[in-house]
């Protein structure tokens, strides 16, 4: 069954402090693997993509990871400012013909105090 | 211009109206999304349109009813909802390369939905 999963369901940092966002996957054929931060009652907006072959990609603060063989990334936060407080989403793409089929995770819910 | 443009930003709608709700973007992308989110769960896949040909109908209601009248625009007509359809509607678009669609969805701000 084509699956994203993310961890922690929510989490709370104080502003300035790094945090690290989990997503496994068990989706195929696998196509690429977005992080979308979405602010609340707002769309979903990229952060960083990534296909197979790579495994980091950077987006300012934001340094997105993925191992296709262990099929997990994780979305890290350096410094965080109280305008990161929003949920984040992993969504992985199935290579999908006439329809590109994204996969959404159920989201990170990060909360940044002052 | 990245934007994705979607009107109204907020409806409220008794379960006998009929309303419309309106995307467009001007990036040239030539697949166009619909989405249903309900709070602190994921968008839901409703619709694809591809070169303004219905692609994708995951199953939904007749009572929604999509439009795409050209590249850059695309609608959702309304109509006999219930108050479980009240949600975040989301409009998203892409540029689909090699006959599939693949690539970064552009998703709009949304409109908030309520239905009475």
């Amino acid at each position: 069954k084509n699956q994203v999963e993310q961890s922690p369901q929510s989490l709370i940092i104080l502003e300035g402090k790094n945090c690290t966002l989990q997503c496994n996957y068990t989706v195929s054929p696998f196509s690429n693997l977005r992080w979308y931060k979405q602010d609340t009652g707002r769309g979903p907006v990229s952060l960083t993509i990534m296909t197979f072959s790579e495994n980091t990609k950077s987006n300012g603060r934001y340094t997105a990871t993925l191992d296709a063989d262990t099929k997990q990334s994780s979305l890290h936060i350096t410094a965080s400012q109280l305008s990161d407080s929003a949920s984040y989403i992993c969504v992985v793409s199935r290579i999908y013909n006439q329809g590109g089929k994204l996969i959404f995770g159920q989201g990170t819910e990060l909360s940044v105090k002052p | 211009d990245t934007e994705v443009t979607q009107t109204p930003k907020h409806l409220v709608m008794g379960m006998t109206n009929k309303k419309s709700l309106k995307c467009e973007q001007h990036m040239g992308h030539r697949a166009m999304y619909w989405y249903k989110q309900k709070a602190k769960k994921p968008p839901e896949l409703m619709f694809v349109y591809s070169y303004e040909k219905l692609s994708i109908n995951e199953s939904v209601p007749s009572r929604f009813s999509p439009e795409c009248p050209n590249s850059s625009l695309l609608n959702l007509h309304l109509h006999a909802l219930q108050p479980e359809d009240s949600a975040l509607y989301l409009c998203a678009s892409s540029q689909p390369t090699s006959g599939s669609i693949t690539d970064t969805q552009y998703f709009g701000p949304g409109t908030r939905l309520t239905v009475l």
